[in-house]
């Protein structure tokens, strides 16, 4: 049973800092893993899809990565702003029909 | 183009009663999903549906039903509401089944009394 899990749970950061949101995996056969962001009380918004065989994707001031075979990926945010203030939730996809979600980190960026 | 619907936004139903979420997919979407988030946790795999067959199912009671019509649009339905039934009740859709990109809709608040 693929096990996903997320660190750390909660993150505070200035403005302006880069910051680095971490994913991990217990199975590596996996299609692909997404990262979302879900605001309080509201679904998930798609940030970045990683297929198995890429190694990152990057959209706008977000990056991803990924490395299959330790089980781990990571969500880099640049020059942090407050609107980035969210739940990031990893989800992996394997064989099944199913995403497997993490608990979530808790972000708050300060002005 | 608008992106997954979902209705009701929010709901309050009493223990044992009998509840239906409905579900719009992107168009051309075929596939939809159903996932159920408790409050702090990740959301959990209730069904997914492809071209109005079950693709696949989680680890939830019998009293957890769904179907998908023509229009690719679903409906998720809870008999003999519980307590612990309270969450937000998360649809996904996508092009084809199983492992294309998830994109979801905002989901409905389901609240047991």
């Amino acid at each position: 049973k693929q096990e996903v899990t997320q660190i750390p749970a909660a993150l505070s950061v200035p403005e302006g800092e880069n910051l680095v949101l971490n994913c991990s995996f217990t199975d590596s056969a996996i299609y692909n893993l997404q990262w979302f962001r879900q605001d309080p009380g509201k679904g998930l918004t798609s940030l970045l899809l990683i297929q198995s065989s890429q190694r990152e994707q990057t959209s706008g001031r977000l990056n991803a990565s990924l490395d299959k075979s330790s089980g781990r990926s990571t969500l880099y945010i640049a020059a942090s702003q407050p609107g980035d203030s969210a739940t990031y939730l990893c989800a992996v996809a394997n064989s099944g029909y199913a995403l497997n979600f993490g608990k979530g980190t808790s972000l708050l960026v300060t002005p | 183009d608008a992106g997954v619907t979902q209705s009701p936004t929010h709901l309050i139903k009493t223990r044992g009663q009998h509840v239906t979420l409905r579900c719009s997919p992107i168009s051309g979407h075929k596939s939809v999903s159903w996932y159920q988030q408790v409050l702090g946790q990740g959301p959990q795999f209730i069904f997914q549906y492809y071209e109005k067959e079950e693709r696949g199912r989680g680890n939830f009671p019998d009293r957890f039903s769904a179907r998908q019509f023509p229009n690719y649009s679903s409906e998720l339905n809870v008999n003999a509401l519980l307590l612990g039934d309270s969450a937000l009740y998360l649809c996904a859709s996508s092009l084809g089944p199983g492992r294309d990109e998830q994109f979801f809709g905002p989901g409905t608040r389901l609240t047991v009394l």
